[in-house]
């Protein structure tokens, strides 16, 4: 299994406050998304890094902001949530070493907004 | 743009038979890749299988194969001998090939089917 890992794995928070993700992996793999998983909509990407300090939007990027200061590490914020980003979040990985582009995805992490 | 069609919200099969999952896509694209994950009650997703679509050959792991029909768009999958370990969310998906990571690695997803293997 990919090493990946994200934290916190669940949280609850009020509506205006600022929330970060986080997503950390041991692979050293260069590629970082971020996914939110809705009923009835499948995964949907928000964010991409293809580097560090290299990112860029996704289909649903609006609300939502990331960094990644490092090869391990890519974040993902909440500047002020609202209840519509109620969702699971899904980090993945990937790398052109593994073959053609297959991502791996950590465990999730749920998130509540009130 | 690509979309990824997964006409069975839901499916049972019996222990040890066989079961179908169908996925279409919609794509100008003659080089891309094609997916199927699993996403178990833990609700990780696990990846399943993997096809290329220049390869006529249709992907086989173990227990899962696919039927690839690159003219019709279709990408189903076969379970054979289901097990219990089986029932979850199966979710097809599908990504261009070419510039690895940025937009052309991005993964679009159906809005999956969800598996349940009866004893």
């Amino acid at each position: 299994d990919a090493g990946i890992t994200q934290s916190p794995r669940h949280k609850v928070t009020e509506t205006g406050t600022p929330v970060t993700l986080r997503c950390h992996q041991t692979e050293n793999h260069r590629y970082m998304y971020w996914y939110r998983q809705d009923p009835g909509h499948g995964l949907r990407l928000i964010h991409y890094s293809y580097g560090v300090k290299d990112t860029d939007k996704g289909e649903v990027s609006d609300g939502y902001s990331v960094s990644r200061s490092k090869t391990e590490d890519f974040l993902l914020t909440l500047e002020s949530a609202t209840s519509s980003q109620t969702s699971v979040y899904f980090c993945a990985i990937s790398d052109l070493a593994g073959g053609p582009d297959t991502q791996y995805f950590g465990p999730g992490t749920r998130l509540t907004v009130l | 743009a690509q979309t990824v069609t997964q006409s069975q919200p839901e499916m049972s099969v019996q222990e040890a038979e066989t079961v179908t999952l169908s996925c279409t896509y919609d794509t100008s694209e003659n080089n891309y890749y094609l997916f199927w994950y699993k996403q178990p009650p833990s609700r990780q997703m696990i990846l399943v299988i993997r096809q290329e679509a220049y390869k006529q050959q249709n992907a086989t792991e173990n227990r899962f194969s696919v039927n690839f029909q690159k003219a019709a768009k279709s990408f189903s999958l076969k379970i054979s001998d289901s097990q219990l370990g089986d029932t979850a969310m199966y979710f097809c998906a599908f990504m261009k090939h070419g510039n690895y990571g940025g937009s052309q690695g991005n993964l679009i997803f159906g809005k999956g089917t969800k598996l349940s293997v009866k004893p």
